[in-house]
């Protein structure tokens, strides 16, 4: 079975201050891993797809990286407006268009 | 339309009713996903169409749960007997194509309380 697990669970950060977020996975085939922003009472909204190992991707003050078995976002020099909850999902080679979701990171950034 | 727009935004139901949530895909996309998101998790596959065609509905907890796309563009998701369990966002999701890897496109849910 696929799975995707995220950590932290929640991270405060103070403007300006970079850190980054993890993403494992156990996946059959891995097919893509995918980077998902979700604001309060919205959908996820894409980031990011990676589809192989050692490639990178890069969006304003995010990065998002890949191996074998982790990928991680980057957040350079994060502003107020990064907060959101990122979601990190695999898509394996067993099944067809089926999204295995991690919980979450929640990242809060205060100014 | 200019996303995807889902119908109701809210829905409370006593337990034991049958509700029913509306999706409409952005216009022309081939895909079609359900996704259920239960409160501080990620959200889980639900089911899956390319134009009409159900291709994966692996994801769906009981037969109370049953969805359809009969002319490959509005989807509903129905949800028979509902029980407190059931009680969730569920997101609605389009592809532009039936490619897998593509990038989702998600609408904003429908919060479904069961009381």
């Amino acid at each position: 079975e696929d799975q995707v697990t995220q950590s932290p669970e929640a991270l405060r950060l103070q403007e300006g201050e970079s850190s980054s977020l993890n993403c494992s996975y156990t996946v059959s085939g891995l097919r893509g891993l995918f980077w998902y922003r979700q604001d309060p009472g919205k959908g996820p909204e894409f980031l990011f797809t990676l589809y192989s190992a050692g490639e990178e991707k890069e969006k304003e003050r995010l990065k998002a990286t890949l191996t074998k078995k982790e990928s991680f976002l980057h957040i350079t020099a994060p502003k107020p407006e990064d907060s959101a909850t990122y979601l990190c999902a695999a898509l394996g080679g067993t099944s067809y268009g089926k999204l295995t979701f991690g919980q979450g990171t929640i990242l809060t950034v205060h100014p | 339309g200019a996303g995807v727009s889902q119908s109701p935004r809210y829905k409370v139901a006593k337990r034991g009713q049958d509700v029913a949530l509306r999706c409409d895909p952005i216009s022309g996309h081939v895909s079609l996903f359900w996704y259920q998101q239960a409160l501080g998790q990620g959200p889980e596959f639900l089911t899956y169409f390319q134009n009409e065609a159900q291709l994966d509905k692996s994801g769906l907890p009981s037969d109370r749960f049953f969805a359809e796309r009969p002319e490959g563009s509005v989807s509903t998701l129905k949800i028979q007997r509902t029980q407190q369990e059931d009680s969730a966002v569920y997101l609605c999701a389009s592809s532009r194509t039936g490619g897998s890897n593509e990038k989702l496109f998600f609408g904003s849910g429908t919060q479904l309380s069961v009381l």
